[in-house]
């Protein structure tokens, strides 16, 4: 099974920030990469998938970059309602895998 | 617009069997486009993919819990279902079910959580 490890954990920042969170695979998945946000409370809601491609309503601020075992999530200018927790999620084969999440907070 | 919706009992006994629907509405689960995903999140824990189910009845389950796990598909309700046995403690989490694009490979659609407590 693929291992998928986030960092950091948790980053506190703030408004108009720019911050990074990095995805590592423990094996090759080229680019099926998903990053999804989460607010409290709510289901998980997709930002980015194919490692860069920008879910259709989502902000240009959320870029996703990487391919092969490393990738990025940076959110150029933090806004109120970016303060959630983000996964990766590989889509490269079964079963499909979740980083642990990071916390951006306040 | 395809929603999903998870319907089932929010509280089960240890050893009993947790069982939920997926409601699907602005879509057929017939659809050869999609895979119907379940995905669980424990108390203050991440995401955990358990297992998918495609429309040709094909499923695929995580390692951990294929010896108590199944997910079946009803067409004519147009919902799908996952049932785990012998649940203990560590069964308690939010369950999901989510669509997810064949194609582009991601879950673009979620339902809203239902949360299900394991206790005797």
């Amino acid at each position: 099974d693929i291992q998928m490890t986030q960092s950091p954990s948790s980053v506190s920042a703030s408004v108009g920030d720019r911050v990074t969170i990095t995805c590592r695979a423990s094996q090759v998945i080229s680019n099926w990469l998903a990053w999804y946000q989460q607010k409290p409370g709510k289901a998980p809601k997709v930002l980015i998938y194919a490692a860069s491609t920008l879910q259709s309503g989502v902000p240009s601020r959320f870029r996703g970059s990487g391919s092969g075992t490393e990738f990025t999530l940076t959110i150029s200018s933090l806004q109120p309602e970016d303060f959630a927790t983000y996964y990766c999620q590989q889509s490269n084969s079964f079963p499909r895998s979740f980083g642990q999440g990071t916390k951006v907070e306040i | 617009q395809v929603q999903l919706q998870e319907l089932g009992p929010g509280l089960v006994k240890p050893s009993q069997t947790l069982s939920l629907t997926c409601s699907v509405s602005g879509g057929s689960i017939t659809s050869d486009n999609f895979y119907w995903s379940w995905i669980r999140q424990h108390p203050g824990q991440g995401l955990e993919w358990i297992g998918y189910i495609y429309s040709s009845g094909i499923t695929y389950y995580k390692a951990s819990l294929k010896s108590r796990l199944t997910i079946s598909l009803d067409t004519s309700k147009n919902h799908f279902s996952l049932k785990l046995s012998s649940v203990t403690a560590a069964d308690t989490a939010v369950y999901y079910c989510a669509r997810e694009d064949r194609a582009a490979e991601y879950l673009q659609h979620w339902g809203q959580g239902t949360l299900v407590t394991v206790s005797s």
